[in-house]
């Protein structure tokens, strides 16, 4: 795989505020990025993707940005809310199949 | 979004016994799947690539023989944990996507305790 599992880093803010969330990637080749959000206990929700030939996009109160120079990918998270607290992951792909997971952080947001 | 259903959520086996954990795509056809392993406080790791009709793809360091995968429909895939040991109690999650080069939906997960 092109990840290895580490103990979570950590990020905590207070609610309202705006969360920053970064990944480092491994792989120059891969193509299309997703950001997954997963609570305690259960499976990984989907929440934004990007691919390639793009360096930004938006959704609903999230924006994933991707800078390929430095294979560094973010997700930011407009007006966080204590439902916004889980663990969040980055995932990359460049076989158009498999996805390989980055080391996550833990976002706790402070009410 | 595309449904994932995975079952069982939790298993609690003796060491030396085989558990069989299912995951299906409820309102798609997946002629591909994937397993996932996910310890505690740690990310996801890609276990193989199950493929319907086919052999199982297996991530380099993932043992064939111990995680018995296999995929005989297009809508249920099935990963076997042959003679488990506490070493392999951990979060098993599968997900299956829409098509290559698209994203993944995920189960559930299955929280698997040996004993």
């Amino acid at each position: 795989g092109e990840s290895v599992g580490l103990h979570l880093p950590t990020l905590s803010v207070q609610e309202g505020d705006n969360s920053i969330i970064n990944c480092a990637y491994s792989n120059s080749a891969s193509d299309y990025f997703i950001w997954y959000k997963q609570e305690s206990g259960k499976g990984p929700q989907f929440i934004i993707d990007i691919r390639s030939n793009m360096d930004k996009r938006q959704g609903q109160r999230v924006t994933v940005l991707l800078n390929k120079t430095v294979k560094h990918l973010s997700l930011q998270i407009a007006a966080t809310q204590p439902g916004d607290s889980a663990v969040y992951f980055c995932a990359e792909s460049y076989t158009g199949n498999q996805f390989y997971f980055g080391t996550g952080t833990s976002l706790t947001v402070i009410p | 979004g595309a449904v994932v259903s995975q079952h069982p959520s939790w298993v609690i086996c003796k060491s030396g016994t085989s558990v069989k954990i299912e995951c299906r795509s409820l309102d798609f056809q997946a002629t591909t799947m994937f397993w996932y392993r996910q310890f505690p406080k740690q990310s996801l790791m890609l276990m193989a690539t199950s493929n319907e009709g086919s052999k199982a793809t297996y991530e380099q360091g993932v043992e064939k023989d111990k995680f018995l995968i296999n995929h005989a429909s297009l809508t249920l895939s099935t990963l076997t944990v042959t003679s488990a040991h506490p070493e392999d109690s951990s979060f098993y999650i599968c997900s299956a996507s829409l098509g290559q080069d698209e994203k993944l939906f995920f189960g559930s997960g299955t929280q698997l305790s040996v004993l």
